[in-house]
């Protein structure tokens, strides 16, 4: 089951802004939208973003996410050392009914 | 507060057994649909399947179907994961999270080797 694609890593310094990419296909990420999840190391993932732009109660509003057609984007702003963690995506993929993930983008604050 | 507590992990040979299960509280779990999903040592994550509020809908990835089965319990508000012929690949932590991936346990290590 392909997956889908994101930058292995993204480095950007202090108060910058970064941008994470994940691109699908029309039966996943074109479809639906993709989930964001946000993972430090030796923890559990936490939920950012769902079905593209709909954002849980509790996530900074440094976070922004947005889709154009088979491609996620995940924006943060004002980077903090907090911030520094692996991004997933992950979207269902109707043509194959299955929830596929990217591989993680390690995000690295200078 | 919703909480997700895993557990049963442990380590077993080559083609033996484990179940898991996985404790919720703070939702109404049988109104949500629920998900396993993976994370190998040092590796990304990768979903395993995921059971509807019901149980009429269950889907799997391809690496463990015909291996493993999610159940769940609305009334004990748990829900299952029964692991067969493991795998040394299928060595990870694993992860109950709520519909949308909205919410995540602290998962529980599954560590497969002879």
């Amino acid at each position: 089951q392909a997956g889908l694609t994101q930058p292995p890593s993204v480095s950007k310094g202090l108060r910058q802004s970064a941008t994470l990419t994940c691109t699908g296909n029309s039966n996943n990420v074109g479809n639906q939208g993709a989930a964001w999840l946000q993972q430090h190391q030796g923890h559990p993932p936490k939920l950012l973003f769902y079905r593209s732009e709909n954002r849980p109660s509790g996530i900074s509003e440094r976070f922004s996410a947005s889709r154009s057609g088979n491609t996620a984007s995940l924006t943060i702003t004002g980077l903090q050392p907090e911030d520094e963690a692996d991004y997933y995506c992950s979207a269902w993929d109707s043509s194959l009914s299955v929830v596929v993930f990217g591989g993680g983008t390690k995000l690295t604050v200078l | 507060e919703v909480q997700l507590v895993e557990s049963g992990g442990g380590l077993v040979q080559p083609g033996e057994s484990l179940r898991l299960s996985c404790a919720a509280s703070g939702f109404t779990f049988s109104s949500d649909g629920m998900n396993w999903v993976r994370q190998a040592p040092g590796k990304g994550l990768e979903w395993v399947g995921y059971i509807t509020s019901s149980s009429s809908t269950i889907y799997y990835a391809d690496s463990v179907k015909g291996r493993f089965t999610i159940s769940r319990d609305n009334a004990k508000n748990s829900l299952y994961l029964q692991m067969n012929s493991l795998r040394a690949e299928d060595m990870a932590v694993y992860y109950c999270a709520r519909d949308k991936l909205l919410s995540w346990g602290q998962g529980t290590l599954v560590t497969v080797s002879s």
